[in-house]
C-alpha cells in the first residue's frame, strides 16, 4: 500500500466545511483512495472511497487531484458530531485485506 | 452500509483468566476477518487475519498461542484472549470485507486487572 501524509489535527468551525487534505505521491495506478474516520472508544467507519474522478455520497466529497497524488476529503457542514480522527488509506479495492492505518488527523469541530 | 457486530463491548477480568470476543457479519457473508488492537493514543495495529474453515494468520509479534482465533462460520469469527494479563489491556477491534469495503465491529474494551 502507498504511503500517505496526512496533518496531525485540524481544527473546523461547526458548520462550516471541513478540508482533509492527504497526500498520497507513491500511489500506483490500481491503488484507491480511502477514507476512515473513528470517533473516540469506537470502531473505524468508511466514509468514502475513489480511484480518480471526484466522489460525493450522503457523508462526504472526495475529491482526487488529476495526477492522483494528493486528495481532500470534505465534510461539507461540520457538526459537533464529526469530531474524529480521519485516517487516508491508499491501496487496491478489496475487502480481502487487511487495511493498514496510520496516525490520521484528528479534526476538532468547535461550536 | 454492511454491519459487523462484535460484543461484548467491554470486559473486565482477573489476571488470568480467559476472556473471547465475538464478531460477526450481520448481512453478509466473510470468509476473511481481521482483528485489530488499538492502545491508548495509538493507532490501530493489525494482530490477525481469520480465515473461515482454516487457520489464522498472525502478524509478527502476535503470539498465537495466547490470541486464539477461530473463524468456525462465515459470519461469525471470535477472539480468545488466553491467561490475560494487564498488558493486554486494550481495545479490541474486528473487521470484515464486503465488496471493495472494510467494515468494522464497535470494539471490545478489554481491561485485565
Amino acid at each position: 500500500d502507498a504511503k500517505t501524509t496526512q496533518p496531525t489535527s485540524m481544527d473546523c468551525a461547526e458548520g462550516r466545511a471541513a478540508n482533509l487534505p492527504c497526500n498520497h505521491s507513491t500511489i500506483s495506478g490500481n491503488e484507491y483512495v480511502y477514507w476512515y474516520r473513528q470517533i473516540h472508544s469506537q470502531g473505524p467507519q468508511y466514509i468514502i472511497h475513489g480511484l480518480k474522478n471526484n466522489e460525493t455520497n450522503e457523508m462526504a466529497s472526495l475529491i482526487i487531484t488529476e495526477d492522483r497524488k494528493s486528495s481532500t476529503l470534505i465534510l461539507p457542514h461540520a457538526t459537533l458530531r464529526d469530531t474524529a480522527v480521519y485516517y487516508c488509506i491508499v491501496r487496491v479495492a478489496t475487502g480481502r485485506r487487511a487495511l493498514t492505518f496510520g496516525s490520521g488527523t484528528r479534526l476538532q469541530v468547535q461550536p | 452500509g454492511a454491519v459487523v457486530s462484535q460484543h461484548p463491548s467491554r470486559v473486565i477480568c482477573k489476571s488470568g483468566t480467559s476472556v473471547k470476543i465475538e464478531c460477526r457479519s450481520l448481512d453478509f457473508q466473510a470468509t476473511t476477518m481481521f482483528w485489530y488492537r488499538q492502545f491508548p493514543k495509538q493507532s490501530l495495529m493489525l494482530m490477525a487475519t481469520s480465515n473461515e474453515g482454516s487457520k489464522a494468520t498472525y502478524e509478527q509479534g502476535v503470539e498465537k498461542d495466547k490470541f486464539l482465533i477461530n473463524h468456525a462460520s462465515l459470519t461469525l469469527s471470535t477472539l480468545t484472549v488466553t491467561s490475560a494479563h494487564p498488558e493486554d489491556s486494550s481495545f479490541y477491534i474486528c473487521s470484515a470485507g464486503q465488496g471493495e469495503k472494510l467494515f468494522f465491529g464497535s470494539g471490545t474494551q478489554l481491561s485485565v486487572l
